[in-house]
């Protein structure tokens, strides 16, 4: 598969439970994205990888943690999290930092109850 | 402060009405003004990059163009499957990507 590949696509989940999203990215790049996506909202950066190193923590709650294990895998491991945090998630690679043709994955619908 | 502010929120067009969406862009030291198409349900499919005044990127019936404080997508002779969510972002000196909250496009055939 090619491309930028993330699972679930859909994810409900209660405010006490621990869940993760998964990123997989086909295309040989070094530096991968989270991306929280809000209805009428701009998309906001939640982290930066570059090289399996993390390179930005935009202010991000604590209940979101990133796991970079390789280049070619990232993780968003959530707990405890809000009704807030409703969203779509995405990730997104790019062939380094700093080059923003960016290729997104379809993301993960994640709705807290 | 950097900032990116689309217009429309939503434009609806008949099927062939050609039309442009708008960026403005607030930025210190332009380094680059990007566009790209998100559909429902999938993520953003990149589109142009710009770097400079004047300069302009054509796909298809899609057409970008760029000044010192906006860029425009024109779009010519549109069809449904035109229909999407357009997203422009601009990143300046500091390296950081500003993203508008997006213009909605729908074709009515």
């Amino acid at each position: 598969e090619t491309g930028v590949t993330q699972t679930p696509r859909h994810l409900v989940m209660g405010m006490t439970n621990k869940k993760s999203l998964k990123c997989e990215q086909h295309l040989g790049h070094n530096a991968m994205y989270w991306y929280k996506q809000s209805a009428k909202k701009p998309l906001e950066l939640m982290f930066v990888y570059s090289l399996e190193e993390r390179v930005e923590n935009n202010s991000v709650p604590s209940r979101f943690s990133p796991e970079c294990p390789n280049s070619s895998h990232l993780f968003l491991h959530l707990h405890t999290l809000q009704p807030e945090d409703s969203a779509l998630y995405l990730c997104a690679s790019s062939q380094e930092r700093g080059w923003y043709g960016y290729t997104f994955g379809s993301g993960t619908r994640l709705t807290v109850v | 402060e950097d900032q990116v502010t689309q217009s429309p929120e939503a434009l609806r067009l008949q099927e062939g009405e050609s039309s442009s969406l708008n960026c403005s862009y607030t930025v210190s030291g332009l380094r680059g003004l990007f566009w790209y198409r998100q559909d429902p349900g999938k993520g953003p499919e990149f589109l142009f990059t710009l770097y400079s005044a004047g300069e302009e990127k054509e796909k298809e019936r899609l057409k970008a163009t760029l000044t010192k404080k906006e860029s425009f997508l024109h779009i010519t002779a549109p069809k449904p499957e035109d229909s999407a969510t357009y997203l422009c972002a601009v990143t300046g000196s500091n390296y950081q990507l500003i993203w508008g909250a997006g213009t909605k496009l729908i074709i009515k055939p």
